[in-house]
């Protein structure tokens, strides 16, 4: 059965640029949508973009174009970097798999990564 | 962006209790809505998908309605399980956007 397992840096410093990845085991990245997903202590889920396993990609305009999300099909991962970082982007961050067309849902979570961005 | 609305912010019921949470859409969605359940300290897990279809592996107390703006999710007997928070997800377009989630509690 297909996992994700996201991993990256717990701590990251103001104005500097949050990098996370997302390893896919179980199964291939290709055909499918990828998803990166946050969600601030206390509060509810925001989007923040995704990749087609091709390199499609579409982000939250919300986060200014800080945002850049790729994938390496050759060792089944992709990633998130969020340039600029500020307090406002502490959070936990998921990674997802998505089905997409006709039955878009996603079926599959990576178990969250709580990054915090302090000096 | 779509904006989605989701009520109530919060619920307090008892197990057997049957529970309805509601989202609206900002715009026509057609039937491009999920449903998501989230415990404390996991990740959501997909309960419903466009709008209506229920998960594999998802118990059949658990089910999806609507389509357009205005959809419901329904639990028809609250199992202790299911204390929980919901939210819904729009997939009609980008970016995709949440409701604000509901939180099911003890009563």
């Amino acid at each position: 059965q297909v996992q994700l397992q996201e991993s990256g840096p717990g701590l990251v410093k103001p104005s500097e640029t949050l990098s996370l990845t997302c390893s896919v085991s179980g199964g291939s990245i290709s055909g499918y949508y990828w998803h990166w997903i946050r969600q601030p202590p206390g509060q509810g889920l925001e989007w923040i973009g995704h990749i087609y396993y091709s390199g499609t990609t579409n982000y939250n305009p919300s986060l200014g174009g800080r945002v850049t999300i790729s994938v390496d099909t050759s060792k089944n991962q992709f990633s998130l970097k969020l340039r600029s970082a500020t307090a406002a982007d502490t959070a936990v961050y998921y990674c997802a798999r998505d089905r997409g067309y006709p039955d878009y849902a996603m079926d599959v979570w990576g178990q969250g990564t709580t990054v915090t961005v302090s000096s | 962006a779509v904006q989605m609305t989701q009520s109530p912010s919060s619920l307090s019921a008892s197990v057997g209790d049957r529970v309805t949470i509601t989202c609206r859409a900002s715009q026509d969605i057609r039937n491009a809505l999920g449903w998501y359940q989230q415990k404390p300290g996991k990740a959501p897990k997909v309960l419903i998908y466009a709008a209506s279809r229920l998960e594999s592996g998802v118990p059949s107390r658990f089910s999806g309605g609507g389509s357009g703006r205005d959809f419901t999710l329904t639990i028809s007997r609250l199992q202790p399980d299911d204390f929980a928070t919901y939210y819904c997800l729009q997939d009609y377009n980008f970016p995709r956007t949440f409701g604000q989630g509901t939180k099911v509690e003890v009563k």
